[in-house]
């Protein structure tokens, strides 16, 4: 099956600062890569994803970007502010099924005003 | 975007009994799933919900422990059955509309204490 690999695990970084986070997946069959952002006591939310025909995706101060060769992804926050605090889950899976997903195991990213 | 909401929010539960988790969705969804969240862990995928036949399980969840119904395109249930501590987590519930951006929503998820 898919095996996800995430990195850093926590990230700490001053406002107005870039964040990275870095993400390997194994199968090369996946085509399809969303990140979540959860707070603290809240449900994953859909902050941005990318599907195979694209290298990169941009919006706003988020952008992903995808290496298929290599089989990897990565997230982009630009002028980071307080509120995106939060953990970050990167996931790959199929194009039509989505909810197959396999996640990575997070990183908490820390944004100091 | 679709709405998703989970009953109960959160329960205390003996060892032995079992809980039903409700998820309601407020539009027509192809695809429901459900997910365990250990605390501080990231989301593990149990079984895919689907309408109108057997749920399909993932490896290492089974349906005697965990029972799924799903009567119609916009309702599910899970059932934990003969709770132990180690049943203890977040269990979240998702739809996926497919189509074009078959993106995925989760609902509030459910927080379960075993004592």
């Amino acid at each position: 099956g898919e095996n996800v690999e995430q990195h850093p695990s926590t990230l700490s970084v001053q406002e107005g600062d870039s964040a990275v986070i870095k993400c390997t997946y194994s199968d090369s069959a996946s085509n399809y890569f969303p990140w979540y952002k959860q707070e603290l006591g809240k449900r994953p939310q859909l902050i941005i994803d990318i599907r195979s025909n694209v290298g990169e995706k941009k919006d706003q101060r988020i952008a992903v970007t995808l290496n298929k060769t290599a089989k990897h992804f990565s997230l982009h926050i630009t002028e980071t502010q307080p509120e995106d605090s939060a953990v970050y889950f990167c996931a790959a899976g199929g194009d039509t099924n989505a909810g197959k997903s396999t996640f990575g195991d997070g990183t908490t990213l820390t944004v100091k005003p | 975007s679709a709405v998703i909401s989970q009953k109960p929010s959160r329960d205390i539960c003996q060892r032995g009994t079992s809980l039903t988790i409700q998820c309601q969705v407020d539009s027509q969804v192809t695809m429901m799933f459900w997910y365990r969240q250990q605390p501080g862990q990231s989301l593990t995928l149990i079984a895919t919900a689907n309408q109108g036949s057997e749920a399909t399980y993932e490896s290492g969840f089974v349906i005697d422990k965990f029972p799924i119904s799903r009567p119609n395109l916009t309702f599910s249930t899970l059932t934990v059955s003969n709770m132990s501590p180690e049943d203890s987590s977040i269990y979240l519930c998702s739809a996926e509309r497919t189509g074009i951006t078959d993106t995925q929503y989760f609902g509030p998820g459910t927080r379960l204490t075993v004592l």
